[in-house]
């Protein structure tokens, strides 16, 4: 089935530093959302973006939709161990379908 | 903790075997989505239901079907299984009947088929 381009794959980075990942579509995009998924666990909604260039934050979590419409990224500043998980993007088009990205796995050394 | 529960856990079956597999919404969410997740993937969107009728589907076989009921749950049943369709299965509870809605997922049902 069809899936975004997420990158990177995965990252190995210190506690405290941000992070940054993006993901990118062939196709233009009216929704895009970000997820993280712990082990065992479903995906969990972190931010929700219904607008081109629209920014919008949930603690140290910052995402942006960009104005093609067919990208958007994540970043998270200042990391901390309990960020370690699977983050995962996610855009839906006009027909509504919701599209998912590979995923980025985030570990963080304490 | 989403309230949205699935059962079961785990569960092993055997190539050409039918299964059903459970999924319990939040109390009031009258839209379920289901998806497959291979090991490694991102999940793929199975179909959704809403008020007890599919509202949607990917691109998935008529041999995977699902059912919604008045009480909030819900199954998904897959007849002939593959090798393929080993992977976790989550189910995803919500309102109205957008399929990007903010949903809460379920921890999901790992599959293996062998």
């Amino acid at each position: 089935g069809q899936q975004l381009n997420q990158s990177p794959q995965s990252m190995f980075i210190q506690e405290g530093e941000d992070v940054s990942m993006n993901c990118t579509s062939s196709s233009i995009f009216n929704t895009w959302l970000w997820y993280k998924q712990d082990p065992g666990e479903g995906p969990v909604l972190l931010i929700a973006l219904y607008k081109a260039g629209e920014l919008t934050s949930n603690g140290r979590l910052t995402a942006q939709f960009g104005i093609t419409r067919k990208d958007s990224f994540l970043n998270i500043s200042a990391s901390i161990p309990s960020d370690v998980g699977i983050y995962f993007c996610a855009g839906a088009g006009n027909n509504r379908k919701l599209i998912w990205g590979l995923g980025t796995s985030l570990a963080v050394n304490p | 903790e989403t309230g949205v529960t699935q059962s079961p856990t785990h569960l092993i079956k055997t190539r050409g075997q039918q299964v059903t597999l459970r999924c319990s919404s939040q109390s009031g969410h009258n839209t379920v989505s289901w998806y497959q997740q291979a090991l490694g993937q991102g999940p793929q969107f199975i179909f959704q239901y809403y008020r007890e009728e599919e509202n949607g589907r990917g691109n998935f076989p008529p041999r995977f079907s699902g059912l919604q009921f008045p009480n909030y749950s819900s199954e998904l049943n897959v007849n002939a299984l593959e090798l393929d369709d080993s992977a976790l299965y989550l189910c995803a509870s919500g309102l109205g009947d957008t399929f990007y809605n903010e949903q809460f997922f379920g921890p999901g049902t790992r599959l293996t088929v062998l």
